[in-house]
């Protein structure tokens, strides 16, 4: 899982509240990423952000917002508007187009 | 968007054999890049294949690279039940995004 941490590993939502995910990097890397993973699928982009203070959304943003304020930080909060969260999330870090190094995931679940 | 395809969804083999799974892609990529991950678990990073190379070996992997099929296939030669994982393919989409696909699920059995 290289230099990158998330916490907490289980997380359990209940209706209406928002909750947020820990994603920090010790790779000096200046882009990170977030995926939701569902049962039996791939992998689908929430957000990206290639420097600090700058934020991508990805394919699936709705119902997420994340910040950037530092380089080895990136937080993803889950809202209340997000209907089917239940999901594994998994966050990376990489310095170019090249490898991207991921966390060992937060396994969320709707209560 | 998920732009690589994998091929099988799963499969089974004997300790000893080899492993073979494939990837379909859309469009035209920078970089192939192969994955795996543990059940439960994060994805690591096994080998990248640049758009000019055509054939890669890292260990007991070896992966190929078809740009006129936009294709590529992953070897696991030896297969040992650590090889038991999900593989996922994934090709450069823009800036620094990567496409995934849905993966093969590889059991090895002892």
């Amino acid at each position: 899982d290289g230099g990158i941490t998330q916490s907490p590993k289980y997380l359990f939502r209940k209706e209406g509240q928002n909750v947020t995910l820990s994603c920090e990097q010790n790779l000096n890397h200046d882009a990170m990423y977030w995926y939701r993973q569902d049962p039996g699928q791939g992998l689908r982009l929430i957000y990206y952000s290639q420097i600090v203070n700058d934020f991508q959304k990805g394919d699936i943003a709705e119902g997420y917002s994340v910040s950037r304020e530092k380089k080895e930080s990136f937080p993803l909060t889950v809202t209340s508007a997000q209907k089917n969260p239940t999901a594994f999330y998994l966050c990376a870090s990489s310095t170019s187009r090249d490898t991207q190094y991921f966390g060992p995931g937060t396994r969320l679940t709707v209560l | 968007s998920q732009q690589g395809e994998e091929d099988p969804q799963a499969l089974s083999i004997q300790e000893g054999e080899n492993a073979t799974m494939n990837c379909s892609y859309k469009t035209s990529i920078n970089n192939l890049q192969w994955y795996r991950q543990n059940s439960g678990r994060g994805l690591v990073h096994l080998i990248l294949i640049r758009s000019n190379e055509r054939e890669k070996h890292s260990g007991r992997l070896r992966v190929t690279l078809d740009t006129s099929k936009k294709s590529s296939s992953l070897l696991i030669t030896a297969s040992r039940a650590a090889d038991t994982a999900s593989y996922f393919c994934a090709t450069d989409a823009d800036d620094y995004k990567l496409s995934f696909g849905a993966g093969t699920t590889v059991t090895v059995r002892a």
